[in-house]
């Protein structure tokens, strides 16, 4: 069974501050996709990231940075200078490759929010 | 703009009543939809997959009679909740897989009261 771990159930940063986000997921698996997702109060999912199990070169868009460590099963999410519309639910996701691709297993979720 | 759409975005409805959600992708064809649902600050549950043409695949635990999935077109899947009863309140939302499988689109969700 697949399992998704987001530890920080809520975090409270001032504005330009670095947040992390943590995910730790758990997959048999040998390849796979892991997500990132933001939720704002109106309750749509924005993409964030896809990244594919076999790559695991660090990204950066922007503000926002991904960390994956296949070796600990973590991808952790990086906000630099958040902002007051960083303020959102943020999940972590893990889905299959293959006929399942699109399947996804959601961690609980990180509520950010960003005070001025 | 929104590539997969749902609708209604909002419903009440009276217990026992059932009400039907539609999730449509609007400029691709979908063979595969997934529908999600999703308590007040909890996490997305997966409720079942949609197969254009076949039954619904449910998951563990979800009563396919009350929650019925019907994905008539490579467009459109429907959830209807029969039989309504105020702890089936909640966020559904869905998402479908483009027909090359490359990309995962979520509708805008949508939120069901039942009074």
């Amino acid at each position: 069974a697949q399992k998704v771990t987001q530890a920080q159930t809520e975090i409270s940063v001032v504005e330009k501050e670095d947040v992390t986000l943590d995910c730790v997921y758990e997959t048999r698996d040998t390849t796979y996709y892991l997500f990132w997702y933001k939720q704002p109060p109106s309750g749509e999912l924005v993409f964030l990231i896809r990244r594919n199990s076999f790559d695991e070169q660090n990204e950066i868009s922007g503000r926002y940075s991904w960390n994956f460590q296949k070796s600990t099963s973590s991808f952790n999410f990086t906000i630099t200078a958040s902002q007051v519309v960083d303020s959102a639910v943020y999940f972590c996701a893990l889905g299959s490759r293959g006929t399942s691709y699109g399947k996804l297993t959601f961690g609980q979720g990180t509520i950010l929010t960003v005070h001025p | 703009g929104a590539v997969v759409s749902q609708h209604p975005s909002r419903v009440i409805c009276k217990s026992g009543t059932s009400v039907k959600i539609e999730c449509r992708s609007l400029d691709f064809q979908a063979t595969t939809m997934f529908w999600y649902r999703q308590f007040p600050k909890k996490s997305l549950m997966l409720m079942a997959t949609s197969n254009e043409g076949s039954k619904a695949t449910y998951e563990q635990g979800v009563e396919k009679d009350k929650f019925l999935i019907n994905h008539a077109s490579l467009t459109l899947s429907t959830l209807t909740v029969t039989s309504a009863h105020p702890e089936d309140s909640s966020f559904y939302i869905c998402s479908a897989r483009d027909s090359w499988g490359n990309t995962i689109y979520f509708g805008e969700g949508s939120w069901l009261t039942v009074v």
